[in-house]
């Protein structure tokens, strides 16, 4: 079985400082992990995918995540914080098929001015 | 815009009822997948069509079934609705390959409320 567990329910960060979003993951085999963002009243969209390639991952908007096997860990970052950061973050796992996707429960990002 | 479509936005619904949400897959897609997103929750897998067939399922029960058309729309049908049915459901599309970990595209939602 595969499950992921975000840290925080809530962040929030002043704009300009750096962003740090956790999750650790348990998974029986070499998972694909994402993180997910969803702003109100919109889809979810893909910020970053790790694939068994390069630990450090790289998204959109300035974000990119780390995978730590020794740690079960995929943290995602930012090193500065905009103001539309402000959103519901998802880390994610896909099932051993890599068809079907587990997600977190959720952490809000706050940003203040 | 990810080119996935839901209808409709909104939808209130008694117990017991029966409701049918529907989804336009983006251009060249032939994957789609469900799935709700209770309130306050990460959203949760219902199930997976891929070229007309379920191609895998999560943990809902068999009153939650599906179609997807020749044109990879898809509909989700819920029956005899309860009040733990209200949620948001997610449709995703994507184009399935031989890797793991497709990349989903994600509409925004029908807002469901079972009274």
């Amino acid at each position: 079985a595969q499950s992921v567990t975000q840290l925080d329910s809530h962040v929030s960060v002043s704009e300009g400082t750096p962003v740090l979003l956790r999750c650790n993951y348990s998974s029986s085999y070499s998972p694909s992990l994402f993180w997910y963002v969803q702003h109100p009243n919109k889809g979810l969209q893909l910020l970053l995918k790790y694939t068994s390639a390069a630990t450090l991952v790289k998204g959109i908007n300035g974000f990119e995540a780390e995978f730590k096997k020794s740690e079960t860990s995929f943290h995602l970052t930012k090193p500065s914080a905009h103001m539309s950061d402000a959103a519901e973050y998802f880390c994610v796992v896909s099932d051993r098929s890599g068809y079907a996707l587990n997600f977190g429960k959720g952490t809000s990002l706050l940003v203040t001015p | 815009e990810t080119g996935v479509t839901q209808s409709p936005t909104h939808l209130i619904k008694t117990r017991g009822q029966q409701v049918t949400l529907r989804c336009s897959s983006q251009s060249g897609h032939n994957t789609v997948s469900w799935y709700q997103q209770a309130l306050g929750q990460g959203p949760q897998f219902i199930f997976q069509y891929y070229r007309e067939e379920e191609n895998g399922r999560g943990n809902f029960p068999p009153r939650f079934s599906g179609l997807q058309f020749p044109n990879y729309s898809s509909e989700l049908n819920v029956n005899a609705l309860e009040l733990d049915d209200s949620a948001l459901y997610l449709c995703a599309s994507s184009l399935r390959s031989s890797g793991s970990g497709e990349k989903l595209f994600f509409g925004s939602g029908t807002q469901l409320s079972v009274l």
